[in-house]
């Protein structure tokens, strides 16, 4: 299986840039097509679609949300960070089967 | 607009079968695959299966010996069965909408296994 690594927590302050990262324990891309997406969690919310293959905004998610990356190492770039982004962060790779997720990044407020 | 809503019992007793059921509205499900994926203490978000546009199935095989996903479109829902559930089978159990990405989520069912 593919495990994707995130850091548990991220500390940010309001207005300032938040970069969190995900790290794949074997590549995830075909060609140039990278097959990892993002998703953000709110307590009580189910995931909502952030970024997918990579470094394509999904519908109605703010320009302030962007992601890059390729091969192994991908970023979730939030700038700035609002006080409505305080949330769960978490990668997921649909490269092979089974599809596998991060263990998510908490977003706090310094 | 595109709805998806899981039903389920809520409480399941240790080796019984958990049935839940995925209502959606906004597009049809011979267009799309759906998608099962569960979130546990233990385990956090876990994918357990999808239902092709065109009606089979493909299954993470940590559940594939008692895990079944199937449909009915002209109900416009879609169905996951898992047997032997276990008390680490407690969690959160959502359908949504997508092929390699998940554009759309049902609010969750969470099924509390206990005796």
């Amino acid at each position: 299986d593919i495990v994707l690594t995130q850091s548990p927590v991220l500390a940010v302050s309001l207005g300032q840039r938040a970069t969190i990262s995900c790290r794949a324990s074997q590549s995830v891309s075909i060609s140039s097509i990278n097959l990892m997406h993002w998703y953000q969690q709110k307590p009580g919310q189910q995931p909502k679609l952030l970024i997918y293959r990579a470094s394509n905004l999904a519908s109605g998610i703010p320009a302030r949300f962007s992601g890059s990356g390729s091969g192994t190492d991908f970023t979730l770039t939030i700038d700035p960070v609002q006080a409505d982004d305080i949330a769960a962060y978490y990668c997921q790779q649909s490269r092979e089967s089974p599809l596998t997720f991060g263990s998510g990044t908490k977003l706090e407020i310094k | 607009q595109v709805q998806l809503k899981e039903t389920g019992p809520g409480l399941v007793q240790p080796t019984q079968t958990l049935s839940i059921t995925c209502t959606v509205s906004g597009f049809s499900l011979t267009s799309y695959y759906m998608q099962w994926v569960r979130q546990t203490p233990g385990k956090g978000l876990e994918w357990m299966g999808f239902i092709r546009s065109g009606g089979s199935t493909e299954y993470n095989s940590e559940f594939k010996s008692r895990l079944s996903i199937s449909r009915d479109t002209s109900k416009n829902q879609v169905f996951l069965k898992m047997n032997s559930l276990k008390t680490e089978d407690t969690g959160v159990y959502y359908c949504a909408r997508g092929f390699d990405n998940w554009d759309y989520w049902g609010q969750g069912v969470m099924v509390t296994v206990s005796s």
